[in-house]
């Protein structure tokens, strides 16, 4: 079964700055898909960014990229030029096939002025 | 991108009452939804996917009597939460899956999610 874990409960960085995110997953499959969901205080789920396993090219999305290392199972978000509308709960998330999402505990991600 | 709208945004009942949740995919026929619950400063636990004509396959732990789900068609499925309890209040959110996607692993979208608050 995969699992997806994130490690920081919370963050805090100075608008401007830029802030990486971890996330690690295990998975047994080689095809799967990896995602950075956003959810501001409204709660609307928001895709951020995604990662197809067998791509090794990084993903990046204008302020958004991931640092996807596949051998280590770690797939990290990086948010550059941070702003105050970044401030979120963020969550990573796998998908392998058709199967369901799996999400990690989330990191609360604070911008502050 | 696609659109999924649930009903209602926030609903309040008495303890021991049903409360219905619909959850529809605006601009796509999705024959699989899923319905989540989230805790405060939680992440997203699935409870349940709905598919379309179909019974639903619950989580190990959801009872299904308690959340009865209904996809009777290709853009809606409801969540019954029967004899709502206080436990209960909680944010439920539902995803679509759109079939016709160019991705092989047939992308989710999500609903605002719903507020329920038993009291």
């Amino acid at each position: 079964a995969q699992t997806v874990t994130q490690s920081q409960p919370e963050m805090s960085v100075q608008e401007a700055e830029t802030v990486t995110l971890s996330c690690t997953y295990d998975t047994s499959e080689s095809n799967y898909y990896l995602f950075w969901y956003k959810q501001p205080p409204s709660r609307q789920m928001i895709l951020v960014i995604r990662q197809e396993a067998y791509k090794q090219q990084n993903a990046t999305e204008n302020r958004f990229s991931v640092n996807f290392q596949k051998a280590a199972k770690s797939f990290s978000l990086k948010i550059s030029d941070s702003q105050l509308g970044d401030t979120a709960m963020y969550f990573c998330a796998a998908i392998q096939g058709a199967q369901k999402l799996v999400f990690g505990q989330g990191t609360r991600l604070t911008i502050n002025p | 991108g696609a659109v999924v709208s649930q009903h209602p945004s926030w609903v309040i009942c008495k303890s021991g009452t049903s409360v219905k949740i619909e959850c529809r995919s605006l601009d796509f026929q999705a024959t699989t939804m899923f319905w989540y619950r989230q805790f405060p400063k939680q992440s997203l636990m699935l409870m349940a996917t709905s598919n379309e004509g179909s019974k639903a396959t619950y989580e190990q732990g959801v009872e299904k009597d308690k959340f009865l789900i209904n996809h009777a068609s290709l853009t809606l499925s409801t969540l019954t939460v029967t004899s709502a309890h206080p436990e209960d209040s909680s944010f439920y959110i539902c995803s679509a899956r759109d079939p016709s996607g160019s991705f092989s692993y047939n992308e989710q979208f999500f609903g605002p999610g719903t507020r329920l608050t038993v009291l």
